[in-house]
Formats: structure tokens, C-alpha cells, sequence
């Protein structure tokens, strides 16, 4: 069972530069996240999504763009990135079923660095 | 709007210390869940711990135990006998039971608490 995962694990770009970060869950969960986790902040959530076709902005969704096509898959874009944005990205996903433990299952995590 | 704050950004002890990991929170939901999770050096988030906001039980774990007072608004972790292994930085999180509103099932985290035992 893979649970979630995001792709790339790695990434480093250059000031401008555009690219996706992808999640997939196999859990058939409806609920999906992208947080950032930044040193001394904690995770912060940047777009969120309950379900297929829909979409939402979290506390921090300035210079992301997010879509969720498929129910298993939410795309995470940064159209032109900045060096802000240099930080480690960890996408998420919850029940909301009989099973609904309030738990979020995460993935392993995208280290991104722009330079 | 949901809160958690881990007053403690870093405590270093020597191994088989005793060490307690404070999480105060905030929120308007009646139900809620709370959680910590721990991460390694290597970067993921391992689950350690959740509860409900209606059980107030106090729960142990190997080494590791919580303490939940809803009066006070904390859920305090504590490492008994602490180990090199258990380096790492720990996160406390709260969420609603029920996603709606303005919590749409998100975890709410503190900052993170950096531990770090010295052999």
C-alpha cells in the first residue's frame, strides 16, 4: 500500500522558473492538502482541496496554484518561482468515511530550493 | 480560528533524562482532535498520538506518555529515560472532528520543538 506520494523528493530552480510538485494517494481519500513547513514556523497549509474539481486557499497560498483533475491526484504549481519559496513541501489527505480518525496521512516530502 | 503553540524551540538533555514537551492550543470547535507527530532527521512525519477532545484519560506508551487537561487547554508530551533516537523535532496538532466551516479538516500546527539528547 503506497499511501501518499509526491514527486519529486528533490528539486532546484532558478529564480523564475516554473514547476508542479505532484501528489498521489491511493486511499480513495476526498480530502487533500499542501503544506510548506518552513524552520521555526511549523507546517503551514497552502491550498486545500474536498474533492474532485474543487479547490481552496489556505493560509498561505500567495505564488501557488493548485488543481485536484483526478480524486487521487492534487497538483501543486509554482508559476514563477521565488527564492521565498525555497522550503520542504509535504502533501496530505484525510477520510472523511466511517474511518474518519481525524488523522492526515502525509507523504514523504518534496525539498524544494530556488535559487 | 484554531491555535497550537509550543513555547519550547529547542531542549537539549542527556540521555536518560527525563523530558516533557509542552503544547498549549486554541479553538472554538467543541470536538477536536489533537496529535503529535515526530520528525527524524531524515524529514517525515511520524504519528505518535491522537486523542479525542472528550477523553481526557491520560495515556502511556513505552516510554512515552501525555497528559491531556482540556481545563488548562494542553496536551503535554514526556519522554521518560530519554535515548540519542528520540532526537528529532516534535510537532503537537489539533483538528476538528468534524471538517467545516473554517477548519475544512486541516491540522493546525505549533512550531515544532527541537530535541536533541546527548549521549
Amino acid at each position: 500500500n503506497a499511501g501518499v506520494t509526491q514527486t519529486p523528493k528533490f528539486r532546484v530552480l532558478k529564480t523564475g522558473q516554473s514547476m508542479t510538485l505532484l501528489c498521489a494517494q491511493d486511499m480513495n481519500h476526498e480530502y487533500m492538502y499542501w503544506y510548506r513547513q518552513d524552520p521555526g514556523m511549523g507546517l503551514r497549509l497552502i491550498h486545500y482541496s474536498v474533492g474532485e474539481g474543487t479547490t481552496a486557499k489556505g493560509e498561505v497560498p500567495d505564488g501557488y496554484n493548485v488543481s485536484r483533475l483526478k480524486k487521487q491526484n492534487f497538483l501543486l504549481g509554482l508559476e514563477s518561482a521565488a527564492p521565498s519559496q525555497t522550503s520542504v513541501y509535504f502533501c496530505a489527505s484525510r477520510t472523511l468515511g466511517a474511518s474518519n480518525t481525524g488523522e492526515l496521512f502525509f507523504g514523504e516530502g518534496s525539498r524544494l530550493t530556488v535559487l | 480560528a484554531q491555535k497550537v503553540t509550543q513555547a519550547q524551540t529547542e531542549i537539549s538533555v542527556v540521555e536518560k533524562e527525563d523530558v516533557t514537551l509542552d503544547c498549549v492550543y486554541e479553538t472554538r470547535d467543541t470536538t477536536y482532535y489533537l496529535f503529535w507527530y515526530k520528525q527524524p532527521p531524515s524529514g517525515e512525519l511520524v504519528f505518535l498520538i491522537r486523542r479525542n477532545s472528550f477523553d481526557e484519560q491520560n495515556e502511556i506508551s513505552g516510554r512515552y506518555s501525555w497528559n491531556f487537561q482540556k481545563s488548562t487547554s494542553s496536551f503535554n508530551f514526556t519522554i521518560t529515560a530519554s535515548q540519542v533516537v528520540d532526537s528529532a523535532v516534535y510537532f503537537c496538532a489539533l483538528s476538528a472532528v468534524y471538517p467545516g466551516g473554517t477548519s475544512y479538516g486541516k491540522l493546525t500546527f505549533g512550531q515544532g520543538t527541537i530535541l536533541t539528547v546527548h549521549p
